[in-house]
């Protein structure tokens, strides 16, 4: 079956814009889990949607938002771009909950901000 | 919220040679610790997973040990080979089960 699709690989912005970023998760999937990884911070979590929902928040400011739509594909969205929101995006689906099996990932989006 | 420190940052090893890589959690409610490898480029993947009603779990040369009283879990990869070189994360989940949240790496290096 087809694996965590993220769409598009690579882009790059300037400061003050704005970006979606796409992510189709494994058919059957309902959990989507977002990241942001840069050298030296490792992984870090974003926000989790089930069935539309959004269902945890990690610590990031408000100009990051996602949302879920009813196929399970999810989107996230960067307004007012910085420099230091330039890193490997990576999106990760499961069945029903991060903690019940494994987290699949997608090969990332690589946002460059200039 | 859920905070996990992972160390050492970086590990080199020479073939042949055990490595272990050691998290903390905060959350003491965690019920489950997985660990993924990502190589060079590619997309992180799981590799053993342990949770927590299990003291330790085995798969072939990887092992995973877990001490919920210290809130700590490690890896323990033995007859390490060049393959092994990757960055290894640990993870916890929170207690709703809604996040994962990752350590910040470990870069093995693992020298024949």
């Amino acid at each position: 079956k087809a694996g965590v699709t993220q769409t598009p690989r690579y882009l790059i912005k300037t400061r003050g814009q704005q970006v979606t970023l796409s992510c189709s998760p494994i058919s059957g999937h309902r959990s989507v889990s977002w990241y942001q990884q840069t050298p030296g911070q490792g992984l870090q979590f974003l926000f989790e949607y089930f069935s539309e929902t959004q269902r945890n928040k990690g610590n990031f400011p408000g100009r990051f938002s996602g949302r879920q739509f009813s196929n399970s594909r999810s989107e996230m969205n960067v307004s007012t771009l910085e420099l230091g929101d330039s890193a490997l995006y990576l999106c990760a689906s499961s069945l029903t909950s991060p903690n019940t099996g494994e987290l699949f990932f997608g090969e990332g989006s690589r946002l460059t901000v200039l | 919220g859920e905070n996990v420190e992972q160390h050492p940052s970086t590990l080199s090893v020479q073939e042949g040679d055990s490595a272990v890589i050691k998290c903390t959690y905060s959350d003491s409610a965690s019920n489950y610790f997985p660990w993924y490898k990502q190589e060079l480029g590619k997309r992180p993947q799981l590799i053993i997973d342990i949770r927590s009603n299990v003291g330790e779990k085995k798969d072939q040369r990887i092992a995973v040990t877990l001490n919920k009283t210290a809130k700590h879990f490690s890896l323990h990869i033995t007859e390490t080979q060049p393959e092994d070189s990757a960055v290894y994360f640990c993870a916890a989940s929170n207690q709703a089960g809604t996040a994962l949240i990752f350590g910040k790496g470990t870069t093995l290096s693992v020298s024949s």
